[in-house]
Formats: C-alpha cells, structure tokens, sequence
C-alpha cells in the first residue's frame, strides 16, 4: 500500500541553524501539506501545497518557514533560524482531491 | 472558521468492552467532512474514519463506527470490542469540502487506555 515518507526521523539542532524536513508524498496525489505537533498539544496546519505553489498558510508559518518541490517526487519544509518554540513533531500529508489527507511517520525535531 | 472539541482529556475502558469518544465541532459551512485520527505512542498519524456532512448514514470501518448527530454537530467515534492495542491518543479532524483541498483542523485529542 503506498505510503508518505519522511526523513529524517528525528532531527537535533542548534537554536539558528537552518533544517530541511523531506517528504515523499504518496506519487498520484496532488495536494501537500505540513502540520505540526508540539509536544502533549494538538496537530496545527503550517501550510498546504497544491500546483507548485502555496495554497493556504496559517499565522504560524511566517517568514522562517519555507517550502519547495524540487523535484516530481519530494516535498521539503525548510525552516531558516530556527528557535526553542520550534521544537514539535512535523508532519507531512497528502491526498488526491476530495479524498482523506495521508501523513507520513513525522520529523522530529529538537531544537537546543 | 472551524473548532473541534473533544472534552475528555483521558478515557480508560476494559479490554473487550466498547468506547466513545466525544466530539464537537462548529461551523457555518454545510459542506464539511469530519474525521477521526490514532496515534500510538510511535507518533504516527493513522486515519480511521470519515463522514461527510451530507451522508445519510453513519461511517463504519471495522470496529470503528462514527455517530453523527448533525443537529448537535457532534462526531463521536465508537470503538467495538476494544484491544490493548486499542490504546493511544484519538483526535477528531475537521475541514471544509470546497474544491481543491482545505486543511484538516484539529481537536486536542483524547488519550484512551484499554486495561486488561
């Protein structure tokens, strides 16, 4: 059964620093998105993806936050300085259109 | 815009006995689908049930079962004859059905544990 991939897994780095998050949506979807989960609260939407450009995007993800598909089949999150209250688990999903949205395993990232 | 909230921060239930799980939501859209998500302490994300405002009848996947009370825009989940596998943290999700896609909202979750 195809599946969302992520890497890596689990994510250290310092406060400032800059991280990609990858993600390999599932190949006949359209639409992406990132979520993410701070630890012990709900999953909060960052930002969805949808013809090689940003469709909606939350308060959250400001400036810091970025996104690209470089290439047909990965999607990636970049975060360029990161902080503290960056910490959470990231999520990436996709769907087909109309359907149920499908998340990958989660980043986790720490920040320090 | 769209809120869920699931009241029971925590449930505990005997091995074999059913669950529901609370859950409200608001919106002025009619056009919505409402779904329910587990996540094991792995952290992983697994979808379990959808309904969508328009359907006639209540979801049913396996064990699971979605009781949707339109009227007092509830979606409680219904977990039949719980295992111990059973046991892990349970959100109900939101979003609206336009064209295109439109993000999930999420509620806080609840934590079932299955005791044996």
């Amino acid at each position: 059964e195809p599946e969302v991939t992520q890497t890596p897994s689990h994510q250290v780095t310092q406060m400032g620093q800059e991280v990609i998050l990858r993600c390999v949506p599932i190949s006949n979807h359209l639409y992406f998105y990132w979520y993410r989960q701070i630890l012990g609260q709900k999953v909060e939407f960052l930002v969805s993806f949808y013809n090689n450009e940003i469709s909606e995007k939350s308060e959250i993800f400001d400036d810091q936050f970025s996104v690209e598909r470089p290439d047909g089949s990965n999607f990636t999150l970049k975060i360029r300085s990161t902080k503290l209250e960056d910490s959470a688990m990231y999520f990436c999903a996709s769907s087909a259109p109309g359907y149920e949205q499908y998340f990958g395993p989660g980043t986790r990232l720490t920040v320090t | 815009a769209q809120k869920i909230t699931q009241t029971q921060p925590g449930m505990f239930v005997q091995e074999k006995e059913a669950v529901t799980l609370d859950c409200t939501y608001d919106t002025s859209d009619p056009s919505y689908g409402l779904f329910w998500y587990k996540q094991p302490s792995s952290g992983e994300m697994i979808f379990l049930i959808y309904q969508g405002s328009y359907d006639q009848q209540n979801a049913t996947e396996g064990r699971y079962s979605l009781n949707f009370q339109k009227a007092r825009k509830s979606a409680n989940l219904v977990i039949s004859a719980s295992q111990l596998g059973d046991s892990a943290m349970y959100f109900c999700a939101m979003r609206i059905l336009v064209s295109g896609n439109t993000p999930l909202v999420f509620g806080k979750g609840t934590r079932l544990s299955v005791i044996a």
